[in-house]
């Protein structure tokens, strides 16, 4: 098992523009997290999936932003209209249902000028 | 409302001496506590975690303790060696919550 794979590592977008990062979780866990972290900041929770469905979102997640898994495995998070405040590093991180631990991405790193 | 807060930026300390690092929270609804590590351009590594039952932990040269009542936790590292050098987060979870709260994480520096 390669880990958490987060594709692309790096994307550099204009103001307005529309983004898309995936997710590829370990395989065998059902649970996939999102993230977000800015510097000086410590990882803030966007949402996260349990197989399919969503279940939770933070109110951090404006209407601008959706996230789908939508076969259970894989997941997109898609950034409608940037801004420059959404500039940050997007943190992906998986595990099985009812674990502690979260085993995280490499990230994928936004900047928008 | 930052709940999970570690207050110290920066900690720089000299290799083979014992490393502390500090969190401090504010919800005694956490259950549960993790230290993750974070080298540049990777994302977070777990590194040990406890269970609001214990108030110690142990993992080779890692050991958390936790005081509940003070609402803390804080993080050994003994003998501190150069690939320690990291910004560390300390992270809780909720019983019954599925998302970990973070805090801002601190920088450590392992001087020879």
């Amino acid at each position: 098992d390669t880990g958490v794979s987060q594709d692309p590592r790096h994307k550099i977008t204009k103001r307005g523009q529309n983004v898309t990062f995936r997710c590829d979780p370990i395989s065998e866990h059902n649970r996939l997290y999102w993230y977000r972290q800015t510097l000086g900041q410590g990882p803030e929770f966007l949402t996260y999936f349990q197989n399919e469905a969503q279940l939770e979102k933070s109110r951090l997640l404006s209407d601008r932003f959706s996230a789908e898994r939508p076969k259970g495995s894989f997941s997109t998070l898609e950034i409608q209209r940037t801004e420059q405040g959404d500039s940050a590093m997007y943190l992906c991180a998986s595990s099985p249902a009812g674990a502690n631990v979260l085993t995280f991405g490499a990230g994928s790193r936004l900047t928008v000028l | 409302d930052q709940q999970v807060k570690q207050n110290s930026p920066s900690l720089s300390v000299q290799e083979g001496r014992i490393s502390i690092l500090n969190c401090d929270y504010t919800n005694s609804m956490f259950d549960y506590f993790l230290w993750y590590k974070k080298y540049p351009a990777e994302g977070p590594t777990f590194l040990i975690s406890i269970s609001s039952i214990k108030d110690k932990n142990e993992d080779g040269r890692f050991t958390v303790f936790l005081n509940k009542s003070a609402k803390h936790l804080s993080l050994h590292i003994v003998p501190s060696q150069p690939g320690d050098s990291a910004v560390y987060f300390c992270a809780a979870s909720l019983q019954g919550a599925q998302k970990l709260v973070f805090g801002q994480g601190t920088r450590l520096t392992i001087n020879p």
